[in-house]
């Protein structure tokens, strides 16, 4: 059974750092791209950042372009989103996505419960 | 890269379809044929319901389906169910930069 299960959130002040993780289980990790999706309290789904298999592919929303780094490590079965100079509006419940096969052009089959990322003084 | 344009809520009786449009723009939906829907309960994590524009993932219904012309992506129910009633959001490739994009999303209410 695919399972993906997030940590890492919590409540941040403005301009600071976290990283979230991601680990997987259920499937072999390295045969597929990983994604990070958020969701805004209330509002609709956002992509995040996707990385291949190999991390040869890395992409990022213009929201989070030069702020946040995506990477995975394959011997670990886990996937990162560090997060720096955050902002309120960052503030999100953040989905670790598997991707349907090793490039980040496949959708999203199986996705984790989310962890909760707060930015506020 | 802005978010692609769904209609804010749609609803239907039980039995009856309904359709939900997804319209980008040329750079997103009109050049692949990437189009992805994702159903999402309340507080439950989405689930994707439609790839490459028309093809079901395993144990997905076959009153789902999907189709596009153009820029515009549509999901269309048919003998809609109780269960149904959730959002929907599209989802299209955008690019080897910022890969993905998704709609707004939109409310499903089952009357």
């Amino acid at each position: 059974e695919v399972q993906l299960v997030e940590s890492g959130g919590g409540l941040v002040q403005p301009g600071r750092s976290l990283r979230l993780s991601c680990a997987a289980s259920g499937f072999t990790f390295d045969d597929y791209a990983m994604h990070w999706v958020r969701q805004a309290p209330g509002k609709g789904l956002e992509w995040v950042s996707g990385i291949s298999w190999n991390s040869g592919s890395i992409g990022y929303a213009d929201s989070v372009k030069g702020r946040f780094t995506i990477s995975r490590d394959n011997a670990k079965n886990s996937l990162y989103l560090q997060m720096n100079s955050l902002r309120a509006e960052d503030t999100a419940l953040y989905y670790c996505a598997k991707g349907m096969d090793m490039w980040t052009l496949r959708p999203f089959d199986y996705w984790g419960q989310g962890t909760l990322v707060t930015v506020s003084s | 890269q802005s978010a692609l344009t769904q209609p804010a809520s749609v609803s239907g009786s039980p039995g009856q379809s309904i359709t939900i449009s997804c319209t980008g723009t040329s750079s997103d939906v009109g050049s692949y044929n990437l189009v992805s829907w994702y159903q999402q309960h309340p507080g439950k994590a989405p689930k994707l319901m439609i790839y490459e524009g028309s093809k079901r993932p395993s144990g997905v219904s076959n009153r789902f389906s999907g189709s596009k012309s153009g820029n515009t992506a549509s999901l269309t129910i048919s003998g809609l169910q109780a269960e149904d009633e959730a959002d929907y959001y599209c989802c299209s490739y955008a690019g080897s930069s910022t890969f993905w994009v998704f709609g707004g999303g939109t409310k499903l209410t089952v009357l």
